[in-house]
């Protein structure tokens, strides 16, 4: 069974500028989470989605938003860069909200 | 709310050294607790896991048992490997409606030959 699939993996993106990140779960996996690595804060929680709807969200500001698909793909976008933002991007899946999650490799963000 | 503290690293050891990673969180409710491990330019993986009290996770040599008079989670290995090197994560999720993990700072773990 193929694994958490991220696109792009590494992607450059300047201050102002929007980027939209990818996440394709785990076949019948419903549940989609999203967080932010960083040096200087460790791992945190975006969000989380199941079934099209976000059941929980982290504490982030509004530029950063999601979305998941009837398929379970998920996508989070990030509006208006700042060069905090720059960051690995892991995606989690898992069967059900309640489940083991499973990460894939992460998109790296730089934001110069 | 939620937090998870484990010992600052990075931890560097020889092959076949005892290894032993300290984990202590603060939860409401019982949460459930794991082990993520991340190789270089990798994602997390699931290393173990332990849902309640007393409980063992293990897995490739690698033990933690949850202990709530403690509230620990520590990682142990008795013999550490060249490819155990790797960044690990402590992790908890607490019950409820809310299933994000909380994780740790993260140690990194250097074995040398």
């Amino acid at each position: 069974k193929a694994g958490v699939t991220q696109t792009p993996r590494y992607l450059i993106k300047t201050r102002g500028q929007q980027v939209t990140l990818s996440c394709s779960p785990i076949s019948g996996h419903r549940s989609v989470s999203w967080y932010q690595q960083t040096p200087g804060q460790g791992l945190q929680f975006l969000f989380e989605y199941f079934s099209e709807t976000q059941r929980n969200k982290g504490n982030f500001p509004g530029r950063f938003s999601g979305r998941q698909f009837s398929n379970s793909r998920s996508e989070m976008n990030v509006s208006t860069l700042e060069l905090g933002d720059s960051a690995l991007y892991l995606c989690a899946s898992s069967l059900e909200l309640s489940d083991e999650q499973y990460f894939g490799p992460g998109t790296r963000l730089t934001v110069t | 709310g939620n937090s998870v503290t484990q010992m600052e690293g990075p931890v560097t050891l020889s092959e076949e050294a005892f290894l032993t990673i300290n984990c202590t969180y603060t939860a409401t409710g019982y949460p459930s607790l794991f082990w993520y491990v991340q190789y270089p330019g990798e994602g997390l993986q699931l290393l173990l896991k332990a849902t309640k009290a007393d409980d063992k996770g293990s897995n490739k040599g690698f033990e933690a048992t949850y202990r709530k008079e403690t509230t620990s989670f520590h990682l142990e290995k008795g013999s550490v490997q060249v490819s155990d090197s790797a960044v690990y994560f402590c992790a908890l999720r607490s019950g409820g409606s809310n299933y994000k993990l909380t994780f740790g700072k993260g140690t990194l773990l250097t074995v040398n030959p």
